[in-house]
């Protein structure tokens, strides 16, 4: 069974700090994907990476960054929390071509104050 | 670049019912299409997945879904809902020829399941 695990299923952080959100997946998959989800607008994509320190923008990429250094981990991390922030936060990974469905940890719900 | 419509923001049935959800996708050719469910508070399942051949596929938990390609469709059906359906559900299509591009969700639709 393939497994995405992330760090926190919740999370409270306090405006202005910087914040880490870790995805870690055990079934060697090339892609890896960091989404947002809010009420009434579904899931929206920040940041992929189809490689080791490789990273591409997403739809909402803005007050985000994020880092690839192994394979199996990929990072997001909120350098200044804002309250507009404050979502559930979802990982993916995924293989690339054919076989591309994702597949989703459990998420990590953040409030920020 | 694709896109996908779930009409139904909410729809509620009872138990025991049939079910359909809907999923329209855009796309200039036969896409790669997924339903995913995901529970309260859960990240998101795969329900199931086509990529080519039959156009009606099976899922887990009962699930079916149809592909139909002059309608640019892929409905997601039960023959009879049980409470523990009760989730949103997501449609997502993928680019065919491009091993690195995301999915694209649409935005849900959540089921309610009443006695």
């Amino acid at each position: 069974d393939v497994k995405v695990t992330q760090s926190s299923r919740y999370l409270v952080k306090r405006t202005g700090e910087k914040v880490f959100l870790e995805c870690v997946q055990d079934m060697d998959h090339e892609n890896m994907f960091w989404y947002r989800q809010d009420p009434g607008l579904g899931l929206r994509l920040i940041y992929f990476s189809y490689d080791v320190k490789m990273k591409e923008k997403g739809d909402i990429p803005e007050g985000y960054s994020v880092s690839r250094e192994k394979k199996e981990r990929f990072s997001l991390i909120l350098e200044s929390a804002s309250t507009n922030q404050t979502s559930m936060y979802l990982c993916a990974s995924s293989f690339q071509g054919r076989l591309r469905e994702q597949y989703f940890g459990p998420g990590t719900r953040l409030t920020v104050t | 670049a694709q896109s996908v419509t779930q009409p139904d923001i909410h729809i509620t049935v009872s138990e025991g019912a049939s079910l359909e959800l809907r999923c329209n996708y855009s796309y200039g050719a036969t896409p790669y299409l997924f339903w995913y469910v995901q529970s309260p508070g859960q990240g998101l399942q795969l329900l199931l997945k086509y990529f080519s051949g039959d156009t009606l596929v099976q899922g887990i938990k009962g699930f079916e879904a149809e592909f139909k390609r002059s309608q640019s469709s892929f409905n997601l059906r039960k023959p009879s809902v049980h409470w523990s359906d009760a989730a949103e559900y997501f449609c997502a299509v993928g680019a065919v020829n491009s091993g690195n591009t995301p999915l694209v969700f649409g935005k849900g639709t959540r089921l309610s399941v009443i006695a």
